[in-house]
This record gives C-alpha cells, structure tokens and sequence, in this order.
C-alpha cells in the first residue's frame, strides 16, 4: 500500500543548512507536503509542491522533487532554534494524507 | 490561524467510556478530515467527511464513529474506549483553490485514557 518513509532525527547547528528527506510510493500523488509540529501543538502547513515541479523555493524553505526516485527533500536555510520541531511529509492520495513518520529536527547554538 | 476549531483541548477519561470530540471548520468549508496521532501508529487517517455525507474510510476502529451536521460541524465519538486509545486527534480542512486540497490542521483533542 501507500507510504512515506522519514528519517527520524537531525540535529544541526545553528546557521547551518538542514536537509530532511522523504521517499514516497504512490506516483499518483498530485501534490506533497510539508508539517511542522512543535511540541504539544498542532500541525502546521510549511510548504507543498505539485507533482509537475522539480523544485519550489519560498524563503528559507526550498523544496525538490525527484519524481523518477519517488524523493521529496525539504532544505531550511539558516536553520535557527526556533526551527526545532517535528517534520512531516505527506502525500495526497485519493483525498487523504498519508504522513510520514516525522523527523525530529534539534538545533543547537 | 488554520480556520479549524477543535474541543475540548484536552480530555482525561476512564476506560470503557465513551467521550466526543467536535470540530467546527471555516464557515462555508464542506470538508472535515479526522486523524489519530499516537507513539505507536504515528499520524493515521479516520475518515473524512463532506458536505454531511461520509467520504472516505481510513484504520477507524469499530468503536469509533463520526458525523458531520447540516452547519458542517463535525464530531467524532469513541467508545469502550482502552488505554491504547490515548492519543492527540486531529480535525482537517481543506483549502480547496489553487492549492487543491491542501488540508489545514486544527490544534487537536489531546485524549488520555487511564
């Protein structure tokens, strides 16, 4: 069946780039996303991307899509420690989600 | 502000009860998605909802069931419920637009069973 596999932790340094990467299963998708949930909130809407695209940038968030290896990446430039969440990609299929199982993103000083 | 209203925020209860969760989209959104979030199974799609009809299925347990009312607020009932049930849930709409549909995420019922 459908699924999205993460790495499940990173940590980086402050001012460094992070790069969290994604494979996914369904070539279908249309679209996929990015979460970021911090801890005891909810889910917030980083970034998507529509399948047809290879790249999106948008701020310090730049997102690629490798369609042939079924690869999602989600870039932060200048990762501060307020970038320090859990990430989720998703894939759209028939309607719904399908997550990932999120990657623990830790910024140190 | 995601446009989703979630109650209560958090919900301690015993097991064999049986508990309700309600979700108010944006007005006028037809669309309401319900997720479970636990250590174990991760974030997992129930059922989605639209326009007061039911949508789509996803891993809903037997013992859980929802509904969506004519103003398009929705609530998602939970009974015989076990410790295993303890788990954060998620409300969704959709954007609809030019981002398709882009779900937007309440800031969920926090569920402990002891």
């Amino acid at each position: 069946g459908e699924d999205v596999e993460q790495s499940l932790f990173l940590s980086v340094r402050e001012g460094d780039s992070s790069v969290i990467n994604c494979t996914y299963t369904d070539s279908s998708s249309t679209y996929l996303y990015w979460y970021k949930q911090e801890p005891g909130a909810g889910l917030q809407l980083l970034t998507y991307i529509f399948s047809n695209m290879d790249m999106k940038q948008d701020q310090r968030l730049t997102v690629l899509l490798n369609k042939k290896d079924k690869h999602l990446s989600l870039r932060i430039a200048d990762t501060q420690t307020g970038d320090s969440a859990i990430y989720f990609c998703a894939e759209a299929w028939t309607g719904k989600l399908i997550f990932g199982q999120g990657t623990e993103l830790s910024v140190k000083p | 502000d995601s446009g989703v209203t979630q109650t209560p925020k958090h919900l301690i209860t015993a097991t064999g009860q049986r508990v309700t969760l309600r979700c108010s989209p944006r007005s006028g959104d037809l669309s309401v998605y319900w997720y479970q979030q636990s250590l174990d199974q991760g974030l997992q799609f129930l059922i989605q909802y639209y326009n007061g009809e039911e949508r789509a299925k996803g891993n809903i347990l037997e013992r859980f069931s929802a509904q969506q009312f004519p103003d398009l607020h929705s609530e998602l009932n939970l009974s015989s419920l076990e410790l295993g049930d303890s788990a954060l849930f998620f409300c969704a709409r959709t954007g609809g637009g030019l981002t398709g549909d882009t779900q937007y995420f309440g800031p969920g019922t926090r569920l402990t069973v002891l």
